[in-house]
């Protein structure tokens, strides 16, 4: 079963700061999507990438799939108190089409 | 539209009791998915279900949880003598198809067993 570890695991920060958040694995990826869970809310999907060395962008959220596709970080420039929620990574490998979930970074935006 | 609903979003009961949850999928959506999600953790795969059967329940932890989708819409995930450990969140997700398609999920069904 594969593995994905996030960190940091909770991340405290003032509005308008940048953040990174990391979700790694020994295992190597056909897709990782990130999602964004509120409180009391199912997670929300916001991206998917599916290429090695791939990035997105969400507005200030930028994505990046790393290039041997076992890796992936989700930067936030200028955090606004929106942002604040729990970010998860979910990966697919070979033809599943079960996502393995991360344990999520907690990330709390304070104004 | 409407999203993916559940019922009840509370709820409470005893060890060694029966429950059932409820999932209602966005319309038209054939992929229909559990899971169950502890504190502090991320969601963990319980079944799916493509139309009216279940195409993969080998996410269900032991043969006290059963799900069924018999008319291919709606859901029900059933667990006899529930407990402690039973509880979390449970969540459920349906896409329109189910490889590669996008899950949307619903807000989940918060099981407390005392």
């Amino acid at each position: 079963t594969q593995l994905l570890e996030q960190s940091p695991q909770f991340l405290s920060i003032q509005e308008g700061e940048n953040l990174t958040v990391y979700c790694n694995s020994s295992s190597v990826f056909s897709s990782l999507q990130w999602y964004r869970q509120e409180p009391g809310e199912g997670p929300v999907l916001l991206v998917t990438v599916v290429t090695g060395g791939e990035v997105k962008k969400l507005k200030r959220l930028t994505f990046q799939f790393g290039d041997a596709r076992k890796d992936s970080s989700l930067h936030i420039t200028a955090a606004q108190t929106g942002d604040t929620g729990l970010y998860l990574c979910a990966a697919k490998s070979g033809g599943s089409y079960i996502p393995t979930f991360g344990r999520g970074t907690s990330l709390i935006v304070h104004p | 539209g409407a999203g993916v609903s559940q019922t009840p979003s509370n709820k409470v009961t005893e060890k060694g009791k029966y429950v059932e949850l409820r999932c209602d999928p966005i319309s038209g959506h054939t992929a229909l998915y559990w899971y169950r999600q502890s504190l502090g953790q991320g969601p963990e795969f319980l079944i799916y279900f493509q139309g009216t059967g279940a195409a993969d329940d080998s996410g269900l932890p032991n043969d006290r949880f059963f799900a069924v989708r018999p008319e291919g819409s709606v859901s029900t995930l059933k667990i006899q003598r529930t407990e402690r450990g039973d509880s979390a969140v449970y969540l459920c997700a349906s896409s329109l198809r189910g490889y590669g398609y996008e899950q949307y999920f619903g807000p989940g069904t918060r099981l407390t067993v005392t």
